[in-house]
C-alpha cells in the first residue's frame, strides 16, 4: 500500500540553529498535508499544514515546503530551541471509498536540541 | 482548536481483562477517531467513530476487540477488550471540525498489560 515515510529517524542540531526534518510520501493523489509535534508523555500537537495547491507555508519560526514533483515535504524549524525538543511527525489526508478520509502519518523524526 | 480530555490517563491492566477508555470534546465536532501509538512508533488508526451508527473499522482492527461508542457529538469510548501484552500501547483520541479539516489529538492512554 501506499505510505508516508521519514528520510531520518534522529536529528540533533545545536540550540539557534535551523533545523529541517524531511519527509516522503508516495500517494500522489493526497492533497493536504499536516506536521504535528509529540513531545513526550503528551499526544501530537498540530504544528502546520499546507494544501497541494501550495508549495510553501509559514508560521512561527516553522516553515513547510512540498514539492509535489519528487512527492516530497519538509519542516524547517528556525532558530531552536529546548522546547522544541520532540518527535515530529508527517501526515497526509488519504480519501477513502464513500468520501471519508484518513490521516497516514510518517514514522516520526525525533529532534534533539543541544544546548 | 477544540480542548480534548481523556479518562483514563494512564492504567496498568491484567492480561484478559478490559478497559473502557473515554474521549471529551469541549465542541461539536463532525469526526471523532481512534488511534494506537504503539511504543517507540507511529500512529495508526483503529477507527472512526460514527455518531448513531456503528465505527468504521480500518484494516487489522475489529469490533470485537475495540468495540467503540459515540453517543453524541462530543463524545466517545474505546474498548479495549480481552487484553493482552501486546495491547500495551497509547491510545489516542482526535477529532476534526466542519470548519478545519486539521484533526487534533487529546492528550492520550497510556496502557500497560502485564
Amino acid at each position: 500500500g501506499e505510505s508516508v515515510g521519514l528520510h531520518l529517524p534522529t536529528l540533533s542540531v545545536q540550540e539557534g540553529d535551523n533545523s529541517i526534518i524531511n519527509c516522503a510520501y508516495s500517494n500522489s493523489a493526497s492533497d493536504y498535508f499536516i506536521w504535528y509535534k509529540q513531545e513526550s508523555g503528551k499526544g501530537p500537537q498540530f504544528i502546520i499544514d499546507i494544501r497541494s495547491n501550495m508549495d510553501k507555508r509559514q508560521g512561527q519560526r516553522v516553515t513547510v515546503l512540498l514539492n509535489k514533483t519528487v512527492k516530497h515535504l519538509s519542516l524547517q524549524i528556525a532558530a531552536t530551541q529546548p522546547g522544541d525538543s520532540a518527535v515530529y511527525f508527517c501526515a497526509e489526508k488519504e480519501w477513502l471509498s464513500q468520501g471519508a478520509q484518513k490521516l497516514v502519518f510518517g514514522q516520526g523524526t525525533r529532534l534533539t536540541i543541544n544546548p | 482548536s477544540a480542548v480534548i480530555s481523556q479518562k483514563p490517563s494512564r492504567d496498568i491492566c491484567q492480561r484478559g481483562t478490559s478497559l473502557t477508555i473515554q474521549c471529551q470534546v469541549d465542541s461539536q465536532v463532525t469526526m471523532m477517531f481512534w488511534y494506537r501509538q504503539q511504543p517507540g512508533q507511529s500512529l495508526t488508526l483503529i477507527a472512526t467513530a460514527n455518531q448513531g451508527s456503528e465505527a468504521t473499522y480500518e484494516s487489522g482492527f475489529v469490533i470485537d476487540k475495540f468495540p467503540i461508542s459515540r453517543p453524541n457529538l462530543t463524545f466517545s469510548t474505546l474498548t479495549v477488550s480481552n487484553m493482552s501484552p501486546e495491547d500495551s500501547s497509547i491510545y489516542l483520541c482526535s477529532v476534526e471540525t466542519r470548519i478545519q479539516e486539521t484533526q487534533y489529538f487529546g492528550p492520550g492512554t497510556r496502557l500497560l498489560v502485564l
